[in-house]
């Protein structure tokens, strides 16, 4: 059973860089499929954000791209996000998840993590 | 970018059935196959109940169905269920420099 799993700071100050890691379980991130960051801010839909493949390509959302890093680890089998320059408008629950064709179809998601963005 | 756009709300009876509407334009929806739908309960993780228009992943009841013409896609839950009341999302391919795009949101509640 894939699971994947958020991590990272709930709090991050604006101007700063927000950082999270995706841990993926019981499946290989080496397997073959992109993996992706959705957020979703307070009321409002889905955002993509940016998805990665386990040799490292990558590919951004054109409205996030210039602060978007997206990377993989795959000794330990997870993968990061970096947005930088955060205002209160990044605050948002952030999703990982699997892409299951690699059209940016996502099937297994994470439950998310809040973070906020505030002084 | 634009969202794509779906109805704030929905509702329906135990065992009668809704449609929500997803509409995008000749850039998204309906330029390519590639309309997904999820379903998300408050607090949970998002699930994937249809991809490329139609398609049911393993374990998706077939009471969810997708459908598409033109730049609207739709999703019909049939013999709707109390758990069935949740958020729903469309999404759709839009080419190789957007990528994708996802609706609002629908949410869904099972009167």
């Amino acid at each position: 059973q894939v699971q994947v799993q958020e991590s990272g700071p709930g709090l991050v100050k604006p101007s700063e860089t927000l950082s999270l890691t995706c841990s993926v379980s019981g499946y290989s991130i080496n397997s073959g499929n992109y993996w992706g960051w959705i957020r979703q801010p307070p009321g409002k839909g889905l955002e993509w954000i940016g998805s990665i493949y386990h040799s490292g390509s990558t590919y951004s959302n054109p409205s996030l791209k210039s602060r978007v890093t997206i990377s993989v680890d795959t000794s330990k089998n997870n993968f990061s996000l970096k947005l930088s320059s955060v205002t209160a408008a990044d605050t948002a629950v952030y999703y990982c998840a699997r892409e299951l064709t690699g059209d940016r179809v996502f099937d297994y998601w994470g439950q998310g993590t809040l973070v906020t963005v505030s002084s | 970018q634009s969202a794509l756009t779906q109805p704030p709300s929905a509702s329906g009876s135990p065992g009668q059935s809704v449609t929500i509407s997803c509409t995008g334009t000749s850039s998204d929806v309906g330029c390519y196959n590639y309309v997904s739908w999820y379903q998300h309960h408050p607090g949970k993780a998002p699930k994937l109940m249809i991809y490329e228009v139609n398609k049911r992943p393993s374990g998706v009841p077939d009471r969810f169905s997708g459908s598409k013409s033109g730049n609207t896609a739709s999703l019909t839950v049939s013999g709707l269920q109390a758990e069935d009341e949740a958020d729903y999302y469309c999404s759709s391919y839009a080419g190789s420099n957007i990528h994708v795009r996802f609706g609002g949101g629908t949410k869904l509640t099972v009167l």
